[in-house]
């Protein structure tokens, strides 16, 4: 069964600093991954898509790692503002079609103070 | 372009009283989605529809039903609420199952007294 999961689960920063969002999965025969970004009470904002074939995807600041066989993907976050404050939210497809219903990690909850 | 819609946002029900959650999208989707979303558990999968006309069972699909009832417009029904469906829900669509990605609703705050 497949398992996604977020380290840490919480993360507090200083405004210009930059970071990166850990998101580990154990079956590595994934279609695809995507970083959402969730706003307290809000739906879910898609980031980034990375497909199985590429190894990163970016967008702006933000720039998304994948690493199939180690089962990692990494969220990078340049010159973070208090205005990404938020929880992260990472979730993989298990394949096409009829599988491809997402698996999402708990997220990471950001903090960026001024 | 409204995106991805859901009513009501709120709502308080009765632990046997059953209630319709609404979604509708107007990005010409294909397919669309159903997850609860509880502290602790991150997102889960209800009920998905990969195209008009047919619905399929996510992971946890007990105690509720859904309707494609056309392209633009999926619903889950509750029939008999219980204290364990006190959630918060969000709807989402994408134009196909595999590659695209998802768009969410801003989500159903529903409590079950």
């Amino acid at each position: 069964k497949q398992e996604v999961t977020q380290i840490p689960a919480a993360l507090s920063v200083p405004e210009g600093e930059n970071l990166v969002l850990n998101c580990s999965f154990t079956d590595s025969a994934i279609y695809n991954l995507q970083w959402f970004r969730q706003d307290p009470g809000k739906g879910l904002t898609s980031l980034l898509l990375i497909q199985s074939s590429q190894r990163e995807q970016t967008s702006g600041r933000l720039n998304a790692s994948l690493d199939k066989s180690s089962g990692r993907s990494t969220l990078y976050i340049a010159a973070s503002q208090p205005g990404d404050s938020a929880t992260y939210l990472c979730a993989v497809r298990r394949g096409g079609g009829s599988q491809g219903n997402l698996i999402f990690g708990k997220g990471t909850k950001l903090s960026v103070k001024p | 372009n409204a995106g991805v819609t859901q009513t009501p946002k709120f709502q308080v029900l009765k632990t046997g009283q059953s209630m319709t959650l609404q979604c509708a999208q107007d990005m010409n989707h294909n397919s669309m989605y159903w997850y609860r979303q509880d502290p602790g558990m991150g997102l889960r999968l209800i009920y998905y529809s990969a195209s008009e006309g047919t619905t399929d069972k996510g992971e946890v699909p007990n105690g509720y039903n859904v309707s494609r009832l056309n392209k633009r417009e999926f619903s889950l029904r509750l029939e008999s609420a219980a204290p364990s469906q006190t959630s918060v829900y969000f709807c989402a669509s994408s134009g196909t199952v595999s590659t695209e990605t998802q768009y969410f609703g801003p989500g159903t705050r529903l409590l079950v007294l």
